[in-house]
């Protein structure tokens, strides 16, 4: 059964700091990874998706990266600004019948501080 | 597009209600998910439809939860009876042609059973 741990559950970092968020899952059998944003209050928004064969995806000021075989994957924020902060979620989709059946990870909290 | 759309937002019933909630996918989009996101086991897949056909409910949690998806623009969600536990935000997503592409949340009702 696929588990995805995502550390730290919360990080707090003074504005222009860049971070490194951790998501690990336990089988590399997966379609693609995706990483959202969750504001209070609000649904999830897609930020990245990486498909399997894939080693990163870049927007921005955001990078993402996935090592599918030793199930592991990193989204780097550079230069952070206060309105980065929200809870970043990891998703991994399955492969064959699982493709589209996203698990989640319970995300990390991130606070960016003026 | 107006992304996707869901109502009521926020929903507050006594136990033994019956509980109605309603999605309206992105246009285009074959695929529809639904979720349930608590503090206690973070975001979960109930059930995702293929051009309105269920493909997947493994994750729905007892006979008392009930989807149906009549046709390409409409989807419920039905709780009865509704019990205390059943509070928890339920999220709605679609995703174009394929399972594994990116899924587009809405903003999630917030249901609270008393």
């Amino acid at each position: 059964k696929q588990e995805v741990t995502q550390i730290p559950a919360a990080l707090s970092v003074p504005e222009g700091e860049n971070l490194v968020l951790n998501c690990s899952f336990t089988d590399s059998a997966i379609y693609n990874l995706q990483w959202f944003r969750q504001d209070p209050g609000k649904g999830l928004t897609s930020l990245l998706l990486i498909q399997s064969s894939q080693r990163e995806q870049t927007s921005g000021r955001l990078n993402a990266s996935l090592d599918k075989s030793s199930g592991r994957s990193t989204l780097y924020i550079a230069a952070s600004q206060p309105g980065d902060s929200a809870t970043y979620l990891c998703a991994v989709s399955g492969i064959g019948s699982n493709t589209g059946k996203l698990i989640f990870g319970q995300g990390t909290t991130l606070q960016v501080k003026p | 597009d107006a992304g996707v759309i869901q109502s009521p937002r926020h929903e507050v019933t006594e136990m033994g209600q019956e509980v109605t909630l309603r999605c309206k996918p992105i246009s285009g989009h074959d695929y529809l998910f639904w979720y349930r996101q608590t503090m206690m086991r973070g975001l979960e897949l109930l059930i995702y439809f293929n051009n309105n056909v269920p493909i997947d409910d493994s994750g729905m949690p007892e006979d008392r939860f009930s989807a149906k998806m009549p046709n390409a623009s409409f989807s419920t969600l039905k709780i009865q009876p509704s019990e205390p536990r059943d509070s928890a935000v339920y999220f709605c997503a679609s995703s174009p042609f394929r399972g594994g592409d990116e899924q587009y949340f809405g903003p999630g009702t917030r249901l609270t059973v008393t």
